[in-house]
């Protein structure tokens, strides 16, 4: 079973730019997660669709953080502009969605904003 | 905001030793406790999970102890080895995904 992809594996920007993240999903998983994870932390939620709907993104800072989850397959998270305290890693996970279902996670895009 | 708390931060262990992972939640709605493992450059993996419903729960060398009266959890592997250098994080959630997660554990067996 192919696990869930995520591009670029890395990404060095400076303060005020933009980037973009890429995730494919396990297919058939109808929820899919963006987490960010700083070093030294757990990940933290920014944002869950399911299906192609937005489920929770009371996380999200919306004044520069946005995402979209194509056709409900596909899913893309931007940051613009970004702040030096978004250097993290960013992590996709999917899942069926049924209560207790484990999450799948990808390896990761690392961010490095100077 | 809801919070899992982790204990302790990092934790070296003889190969063959018990390391144990500790972790305190508040919120009493949380209904379902996982642990993910995580190893460098990679996203994290579930490991083993429990309900609050039993006390125990083993996987091979792994176990999860749980107390709900004192609201807690904890990871135990039996026979440690140095492919489980890693971080492991204790997580927990509610009714239905997402987990909210612990900061993390980062453990190292020696030979």
């Amino acid at each position: 079973e192919a696990g869930v992809a995520q591009s670029p594996r890395y990404k060095i920007i400076e303060k005020r730019q933009s980037v973009a993240f890429w995730c494919n999903p396990i297919s058939g998983h109808a929820t899919l997660y963006w987490y960010q994870q700083i070093l030294g932390q757990g990940p933290k939620l920014l944002i869950q669709f399911q299906n192609n709907g937005v489920v929770d993104d009371s996380q999200l800072p919306k004044d520069r953080f946005s995402a979209e989850r194509l056709k409900g397959v596909d899913s893309t998270l931007k940051i613009q502009p970004a702040k030096l305290e978004d250097s993290a890693v960013y992590l996709c996970a999917s899942s069926s969605g049924q209560v207790g279902e484990k999450l799948f996670f990808g390896s990761g895009t690392q961010l490095s904003v100077l | 905001q809801q919070q899992v708390k982790q204990s302790p931060q990092s934790l070296i262990v003889q190969k063959g030793g018990i390391p144990i992972i500790n972790c305190a939640y508040e919120n009493t709605a949380f209904d379902y406790f996982p642990w993910y493992q995580q190893f460098p450059g990679k996203g994290p993996a579930l490991l083993i999970a429990i309900r609050p419903d039993v006390s125990e729960k083993k996987e091979g060398r792994f176990t999860i102890s749980f107390n709900k009266s004192a609201k807690q959890f904890s990871l135990h592997i039996m026979d440690s080895q140095p492919g489980d250098s890693a971080t492991y994080f204790c997580a927990a959630s509610m009714n239905y995904p997402p987990l909210v997660f612990g900061k993390g554990t980062r453990l190292s067996v020696i030979a």
